[in-house]
């Protein structure tokens, strides 16, 4: 079956570029996404990117997908403490509904 | 223009008893769908309707779950006879059916106790 994987944890200095990794196993995947969330609150949809992109950039957000590897990362440019929040990487295969997410990785801002 | 929006967002309950959530999805958005998250992990697919048919379940939807969008606008989530493993937070997420990105709702935190 589908499964998206994802690093727990990232600690990264404030004015430093944040990279998040996530790897997916649904070759049939269309789009993938990367949502934040931050305590007690819902997702937020940050970015996404069309399988056929390899690179996507949005601001200080730059996506980056390796289909051959299954590979997705997100770089933030110039972290700052309210880039604090757990990000989630998820894909969207042939179904329209149903979105497959990852545990989600801590992303601590320091100053 | 207003987001989704979930009601409660917290509710707290004894095993046994029935709950019922709602969601308002974005004005306009015909597709609805609801996940469940518990602690540590991501969102997990439940359900989603298209207007008022209810177009895909997940095996995750036991026979205690059952979710209705009458009128195809607002949707709601029961619950019977609860139990302390439904104890997550409920994520309900719009949109259009021309396109494809989900917006999330600030969701339903629901413990059994």
């Amino acid at each position: 079956g589908e499964d998206v994987e994802q690093s727990l944890f990232l600690s990264v200095r404030e004015g430093d570029s944040s990279v998040i990794n996530c790897t997916y196993t649904d070759s049939s995947s269309t789009y993938l996404y990367w949502y934040k969330q931050e305590p007690g609150a819902g997702l937020q949809l940050l970015t996404y990117i069309f399988s056929n992109m390899d690179m996507k950039q949005d601001q200080r957000l730059t996506v980056l997908l390796n289909k051959k590897d299954k590979h997705l990362s997100l770089r933030i440019a110039d972290t700052q403490t309210g880039d604090s929040a757990i990000y989630f990487c998820a894909e969207r295969g042939d179904s329209w509904g149903k979105l497959q997410f990852g545990a989600g990785t801590q992303v601590v801002v320091t100053p | 223009d207003t987001g989704v929006s979930q009601d409660p967002r917290h509710k707290i309950t004894k095993r046994g008893q029935n709950v019922t959530f709602r969601c308002d999805p974005i004005s306009e958005h015909n597709r609805l769908y609801w996940y469940r998250q518990t602690l540590g992990q991501g969102p997990e697919f439940l359900t989603y309707f298209q207007n008022e048919a209810q177009l895909e379940k997940s095996r995750l939807l036991s026979d205690r779950f059952s979710a209705e969008r009458p009128k195809g606008s607002f949707s709601t989530l029961e619950i019977q006879r609860t139990e302390q493993g439904d104890s997550a937070m409920y994520l309900c997420a719009s949109s259009l059916e021309t396109r494809h990105e989900q917006y999330f709702g600030p969701g339903t935190r629901l413990t059994v106790t």
